[in-house]
């Protein structure tokens, strides 16, 4: 059973525009959430993370909601850039899990100019 | 800057060849992780490991194993690899606490003939 869900697998948005991508989870021990950036040929890129104790960061045009009571979290990214185009995944785990991630199975991000 | 090399981009192996896929990092983590994306699953766990000489099972530990014999080092083995193998396989380190984010090599492109 998957215990983080992005839903759309693809999501479009022309430049300039807000990009808003959704993740929800089901396990109410998380206490972590992070994002990851997917280029092709290339390792996901840690982009920003937020703990259970906050419900929003802000990391430059990357913001992070979480709404803990809907157990849904979500990235804005606003301005949109062409450049920003790739796949981006959700992860989540817990204080006791030595690290490990529970991965979202990603949604693909396309700007347009 | 942490850095997570892994030793081949791409590789073609042969069916029930053994394989080793290597990867060392260099900011000193307790947690070594490898995965597997395949389109449309997303990230995998494979196996992980906190500490020298210790590992876990994943989520997908079949028809692999895993050595981590140094800190810096964690290397996947498939014993006789088989076609459903075929994969990007992604090495990724942290720090031993929960609330780290994972950092990721660049990923090796398998590819079993």
């Amino acid at each position: 059973d998957q215990q983080v869900k992005q839903n759309s697998p693809s999501l479009s948005v022309q430049e300039g525009r807000i990009s808003i991508l959704n993740c929800d989870y089901t396990n109410s021990m998380f206490d972590y959430f992070l994002w990851y950036k997917k280029y092709p040929a290339e390792g996901p890129t840690f982009l920003i993370s937020i703990s259970s104790i906050k419900d929003k960061n802000e990391d430059g045009r990357f913001t992070v909601f979480l709404n803990k009571s809907a157990k849904h979290l979500s990235l804005h990214i606003v301005p949109s850039q062409p450049g920003d185009s790739a796949v981006y995944f959700c992860a989540a785990n817990y204080g006791g899990s030595q690290g490990n991630l529970i991965f979202g199975k990603g949604t693909k991000l396309s700007v347009k100019p | 800057d942490v850095k997570v090399t892994q030793s081949s981009r791409y590789l073609v192996k042969r069916t029930g060849e053994k394989v080793f896929l290597e990867c060392v990092q260099d900011m000193d983590h307790e947690n070594m992780f490898w995965y597997r994306q395949d389109p449309g699953l997303g990230l995998r766990l494979i196996y992980f490991s906190y500490d020298v000489k210790m590992k876990e099972k994943g989520d997908i530990p079949e028809g692999y194993s895993v050595s981590r014999e140094k800190k810096e080092r964690f290397s996947l083995i498939l014993e006789s690899a088989s076609t459903n193998q075929t994969s990007m396989y992604l090495c990724a380190s942290s720090l031993y606490s929960g609330f780290q984010p994972q950092h990721f090599g660049d990923g090796t492109r398998l590819s079993i003939l």
